[in-house]
């Protein structure tokens, strides 16, 4: 089927920590892939996406690099910040489906602490 | 501008009320959505809208009717509602629908509670 798997968390780090989320999906075909992260008493806002293998997408700090042989999309930080608490959600959506449908991993939870 | 914005962001109702929630994209953008979030949930696609006809809905309950009165707006009216559909509705949008790389741009979401 399609789906997607991530860590769900919550995850505690301190500031400066390194952060990983493990994200793997099932898909037919060669999906885009996508992390949104929701920021408290907000909405989903994308933070990166990749649209074909290798792509690496990045922004404000974060990486994420698409891997077909490992059907993988993990998150990576190298320095976490408080303001990075928040709710991160990996997400896939096919190119070969009747519709433009995006599917959501459970979601995982960061708290970082000073 | 890369905004979508709903209105209201609160909105408290009794079972009997009827209220509307509004959405709003000036990105040009042909495809919108609802969805609903639960608490520690993802969001749950409801309704998809194409070139503002109904492309998709997802098996929603009746007393959940959305609108699309132009390309810019979608709303969704509520009637009758039962307090589990209490959470935060989310609204999003995409240059296109059917297929493809485009991501979509999500709204802040309306809190909504049903009392």
């Amino acid at each position: 089927g399609n789906s997607v798997t991530q860590m769900e968390g919550p995850v505690t780090l301190s500031e400066e920590a390194f952060l990983t989320i493990n994200c793997t999906y099932t898909a037919t075909g060669y999906p885009s892939l996508f992390w949104y992260v929701q920021y408290p008493g907000e909405g989903l806002q994308l933070l990166l996406k990749a649209t074909k293998a290798d792509d690496k997408g990045s922004n404000k700090g974060f990486e994420a690099t698409y891997r077909k042989e490992t059907t993988s999309f993990h998150l990576e930080k190298g320095s976490v910040q408080v303001s990075d608490s928040a709710v991160y959600f990996c997400a896939r959506k096919g190119i070969n489906t009747s519709y433009d449908k995006v599917i959501f991993g459970p979601g995982t939870s960061l708290s970082v602490i000073p | 501008d890369t905004e979508v914005t709903q209105t209201p962001k609160h909105l408290v109702m009794g079972m009997t009320n009827k209220k509307s929630l509004k959405c709003e994209q000036h990105m040009g953008h042909r495809a919108m959505y609802w969805y609903k979030q639960k608490a520690k949930k993802p969001p749950e696609l409801m309704f998809v809208y194409s070139y503002e006809k109904l492309s998709i809905n997802e098996s929603v309950p009746s007393r959940f009717s959305p609108e699309c009165p132009n390309s810019s707006l979608l709303n969704l009216h509520l009637h009758a509602l039962q307090p589990e559909d209490s959470a935060l509705y989310l609204c999003a949008s995409s240059p296109s629908f059917g297929g493809g790389i485009h991501e979509q741009y999500f709204g802040p979401g309306t809190r909504l509670t049903v009392t």
